[in-house]
């Protein structure tokens, strides 16, 4: 079992609807949770950081964490075209001065216009 | 200011040759990791560096890999006698922390090929 769980999808959705993406992780001494986008061919890039319980928003997008569920998932409003990209869960599975993130394998998102 | 540059972008190189990476991370920052990430799969964690000193080496995958960073800024990442299974993506990532936001920034990539 992989630290962090991702469905690898892909998923798909019209224009302007609500995408949702979901991520699990094993460790119960992670602190910190992260979104990248990634784009084909591209490095990531951070769209959405969270590191305590409940909701997170910023314009279209909401980050949303349970610790007690070991879930945290993102919610992208109004999704566009150019939402289209592969979504990577990332958690930093221990408050230590290294940092280090454990990705999962990502979610592959289609916005169909 | 500028990011995080990676060079070269592309590399092919024969099974058994040694290539070197090099990541120059955005001025100032003093953590940098180098991640590998293979197709269709999320980046894999290798090693870690704060300053000069390399604090976590423990995701590198066998003794061919080797990591440097002896001025504190840029940093080279070996591969001795390539393998094919040494066909990836490598990631640099430098990264600024503060009590509220912790972001780690990603080079472009060095895209390996070994054949």
């Amino acid at each position: 079992q992989k630290e962090v769980e991702q469905n690898s999808g892909p998923l798909s959705v019209p224009e302007g609807a609500i995408a949702s993406l979901n991520c699990t992780y094993s460790d119960r001494g992670s602190q910190s949770f992260f979104w990248y986008r990634q784009y084909s061919g591209k490095s990531p890039e951070l769209i959405m950081s969270i590191y305590s319980n409940g909701d997170k928003e910023d314009g279209r997008f909401t980050a949303q964490l349970n610790k007690a569920s070991q879930y945290v998932s993102l919610l992208i409003r109004d999704s566009q075209p150019s939402d289209s990209a592969t979504y990577l869960c990332a958690v930093n599975v221990r408050n230590t001065n290294a940092g280090k993130s454990t990705f999962g394998d990502g979610t592959t998102l289609t916005v169909k216009p | 200011g500028a990011g995080v540059s990676q060079s070269p972008r592309y590399k092919v190189a024969k099974r058994g040759q040694d290539v070197a990476l090099r990541c120059d991370p955005i001025s100032g920052h003093v953590s940098l990791f180098w991640y590998q990430q293979a197709l269709g799969q999320g980046p894999e964690f290798l090693t870690y560096f704060q300053n000069e000193a390399q604090l976590d080496k423990s995701g590198l995958p066998s003794d061919r890999f080797f990591a440097e960073r002896p001025e504190g800024s840029v940093s080279t990442l070996k591969i001795q006698r390539t393998q094919q299974e040494d066909s990836a993506v490598y990631l640099c990532a430098s990264r600024v922390r503060s009590q509220s936001t912790d972001t780690q920034y990603f080079g472009p990539g060095t895209r390996l090929t070994v054949l």
